[in-house]
C-alpha cells in the first residue's frame, strides 16, 4: 500500500525557516517523480516544486522561487521542503504528492502538514 | 501561460441526479487535463487523468470528455459520497503545473 507521511509543520514566524519531510513507502520511491502541493485555509489547491526521481531537474512555482528548496533522499525514501524567508501567505496545509507514473498528475497524496506563518 | 475556470462555483442537486462540471482552459492544454475530488479534512484523490481515463479504484459513474480548452466531468448519478469539491488541472504547459478554483457540489 503506498503511504505519504508529512511531517514538519508547525508555527513560524513571518521571516523564519521551516523544513518538510515526506516519507514514502509502498512503492519504488526512486523511480517517481515528487511534488509538493499546499492549500492556503478555506482555499483551492497550489502546486509548489517537484523534483525528478534522479533529482536532476527541479520546479516550482513563481512565487517560491529563491526561498522554497525541494530536495529527495532515495536511500531514505524520502522528500524534503526547505522553506526560508516565510511569508503570512505560505500558511497552507502542504501535501507531499507522487506524480503519476508518466504523467504530472498526482496520484497519490499524504495526509498534509499544517504551516502556520504568523507573529 | 494557462488560466483554469471551472463553472459553476458552486452546484447543488439531489443524490440520484446527474452532475455535470465545467472546466475551461485559456490557451488550449490539448488532451492533458485531470480531475480530483476533495472532501473536507481529507486530502484530494485523483478521479480522471487525460481527459477521460479513469484513476484506479474509481467508479464507472464518473466520466471526462473535451479537448482544447472546453472539459466536462459528468457524474452520472450522484451518491451520497460524491458530495464533495472538484478540482480540474493541466498539465499541457509546466511549470507550473495549474489547478482550476474547484467547483463545489453539495446537497440540495
Amino acid at each position: 500500500e503506498v503511504q505519504l507521511v508529512e511531517s514538519g509543520g508547525g508555527l513560524v514566524q513571518p521571516g523564519g525557516s521551516l523544513r518538510l519531510s515526506c516519507a514514502a513507502s509502498g512503492f519504488t520511491f526512486s523511480n517517481y517523480w515528487m511534488s509538493w502541493v499546499r492549500q492556503a485555509p478555506g482555499k483551492g489547491l497550489e502546486w509548489v516544486a517537484n523534483i525528478k526521481y534522479d533529482e536532476t531537474e527541479r520546479y516550482s512555482v513563481d512565487s517560491v522561487k529563491g526561498r522554497f528548496t525541494v530536495s529527495r533522499d532515495n536511500a531514505m525514501n524520502s522528500m524534503y521542503l526547505q522553506m526560508n524567508s516565510l511569508r503570512a501567505e505560505d500558511t497552507a496545509v502542504y501535501f507531499c504528492v507522487r506524480d503519476k507514473s508518466g504523467g504530472w498528475y498526482f496520484d497519490y497524496w499524504g495526509q498534509g502538514t499544517l504551516v502556520t506563518v504568523s507573529s | 501561460e494557462i488560466v483554469l475556470t471551472q463553472s459553476p462555483a458552486t452546484l447543488s442537486l439531489s443524490p440520484g441526479e446527474r452532475a455535470t462540471l465545467s472546466c475551461r482552459a485559456s490557451p488550449s492544454v490539448s488532451g492533458y487535463l485531470a480531475w480530483y475530488q476533495q472532501k473536507p479534512g481529507q486530502a484530494p484523490r485523483l478521479l480522471i487523468y487525460d481527459v477521460s481515463n479513469r484513476a484506479t479504484g474509481i467508479p464507472a459513474r464518473f466520466s471526462g470528455s473535451g479537448s482544447g480548452t472546453d472539459f466536462t466531468l459528468t457524474i452520472s448519478s450522484l451518491e451520497p459520497e460524491d458530495f464533495a469539491v472538484y478540482y480540474c488541472q493541466q498539465r499541457s504547459n509546466w511549470p507550473p503545473v495549474l489547478f482550476g478554483p474547484g467547483t463545489k457540489v453539495d446537497i440540495k
